[in-house]
């Protein structure tokens, strides 16, 4: 109950494309749902991350979807660049508890 | 500053020897955390110190010791180790423990164990 299933394990997207990264949820405690970034020989850095209580949340060209009732939470990456390949965790969490992590989602982007 | 900084980045030892991970922070966070990260998988939380008091140890091997000296700093002792420990080992902090603040990762320290 209190894993995180992410999918893909790795995604290739062309420059300027559209990447979405997916996650599923079991444990309808958790209300705090981050996405961290991960690039080769680097620790991980929070990207964007949402509460249950909005069902969508942009910052830049990321935005995060979600969907309580479904227990989904997903990534999507606008005009995808080079530079946004990297490794994509979700996590999930609620308070007073660690994050619980996704596998992980390896992108590459194509120039 | 968001800076988390880990020293040494990479480190070989044999399982006989003893050595420690250290790891600092200036950003006034309260909350530490050590994980270690195989390759191709996510980061495992292995301990948390609050106010540095030991929180949380995930059932941790002995061979691990964490210290948390004053509100900046983190060690890790090692002592004992097995090749199965090598691995990226991560320090991150946050505001507080337990209100789903931002975790800030160091680089992490790579450790090799012969």
């Amino acid at each position: 109950q209190q894993q995180v299933k992410q999918s893909p394990q790795s995604l290739i997207v062309q420059k300027g494309g559209i990447s979405i990264i997916n996650c599923a949820y079991e444990n309808t405690a958790f209300d705090y749902f981050p996405w961290y970034q991960q690039f080769p020989g680097k620790g991980p850095a929070l990207l964007i991350a949402i509460r249950p209580d909005v069902s969508e949340k942009k910052e830049g060209r990321f935005t995060i979807s979600f969907n309580k009732s479904a227990k989904q939470f997903s990534l999507h990456i606008m005009d995808s660049q080079p530079g946004d390949s990297a490794t994509y965790f979700c996590a999930a969490s609620s308070r007073y508890y660690q994050l619980i992590w996704g596998a992980g989602t390896k992108l590459i982007i194509k120039p | 500053d968001t800076e988390v900084t880990q020293t040494p980045k990479h480190l070989v030892m044999g399982m006989t020897n003893k050595k420690s991970l250290k790891c600092e922070q200036h950003m006034g966070h309260r909350a530490m955390y050590w994980y270690k990260q195989k390759a191709k998988k996510p980061p495992e939380l292995m301990f948390v110190y609050s106010y540095e008091k030991l929180s949380i140890n995930e059932s941790v091997p002995s061979r691990f010791s964490p210290e948390c000296p004053n509100s900046s700093l983190l060690n890790l002792h090692l002592h004992a180790l097995q090749p199965e420990d090598s691995a990226l080992y991560l320090c991150a902090s946050s505001l507080t423990w337990g209100l789903q603040e931002t975790q800030y990762f160091g680089p992490g320290t790579r450790l090799l164990v012969l």
